[in-house]
């Protein structure tokens, strides 16, 4: 059964720091894209990052470049997202998301709540 | 980027009518777009990948096509538990972009 755990949310304040952290089983981990998509309180769906399978291509989108990090451990089929500095606007659940072209897989979401 | 523009914003329709959903790019993304389904408080399902193949497990009342600048999401016989929002989602390119998102609620 695939599965896809998301880890690290919380409350952190303007200008903070926050690491997620996504744990994959039951499908080849090292063979897919993986991607963070994000969702705000009662908005609709946003991309945030890929990373190719062999870690070679990343993307973001603009709205976090330069703040946000995306990486990845075959060995330890997991994926990170390193969040620096923070701003109310990236309140929002964030979904781990595996596929081949498309996220196939997904994760149930940590929320992630940017507030003084 | 790409933009891309889902209509209606929201429907009402009731159990057993045609439901169709339009998404429109804002330049040509081959077939390159899936559709999601997504229910209140859970994660984003695919249902619909290369804008007209069905993703293993999905009942077969959905369907896509389309292809360039205009895809649709038809689902033949609404049934209860299809009420939800659906997304597109182009895939021709960085940055990915979602539409806005349809909400089908019952009649």
């Amino acid at each position: 059964e695939v599965q896809l755990v998301e880890s690290g949310g919380g409350l952190v304040q303007p200008g903070g720091s926050l690491r997620l952290s996504c744990a994959a089983s039951g499908f080849a981990f090292s063979s897919y894209y993986m991607n963070w998509v994000r969702q705000a309180p009662g908005k609709g769906l946003e991309w945030v990052s890929s990373i190719s399978s062999s870690d070679t291509t990343i993307y973001y989108a603009d709205s976090v470049k330069g703040r946000f990090t995306i990486s990845r451990d075959n060995a330890k089929n997991s994926l990170s997202l390193q969040m620096k500095s923070l701003r109310d606007e990236d309140t929002a659940v964030y979904y781990c998301a595996a596929g081949r072209l498309l996220p196939a897989f997904w994760g149930q979401g940590t929320l992630v709540t940017v507030s003084s | 980027a790409i933009q891309m523009t889902q209509s209606p914003s929201s429907l009402s329709a009731s159990v057993g009518d045609r439901v169709t959903i339009t998404c429109r790019a804002s330049q040509g993304i081959r077939s390159d777009l899936g559709w999601y389904q997504q229910k209140p408080g859970k994660a984003p399902k695919l249902l619909i990948y290369a804008a007209s193949s069905l993703q293993s497990g999905v009942p077969s009342r959905f369907s896509g096509s389309g292809s360039g600048t205009y895809f649709t999401l038809t689902i033949s016989s609404l049934q209860p538990e299809d009420f939800a929002t659906y997304y597109c989602l182009q895939d021709y390119n960085y940055p990915r972009t979602f539409g806005q998102g349809t909400k089908v609620e019952i009649k």
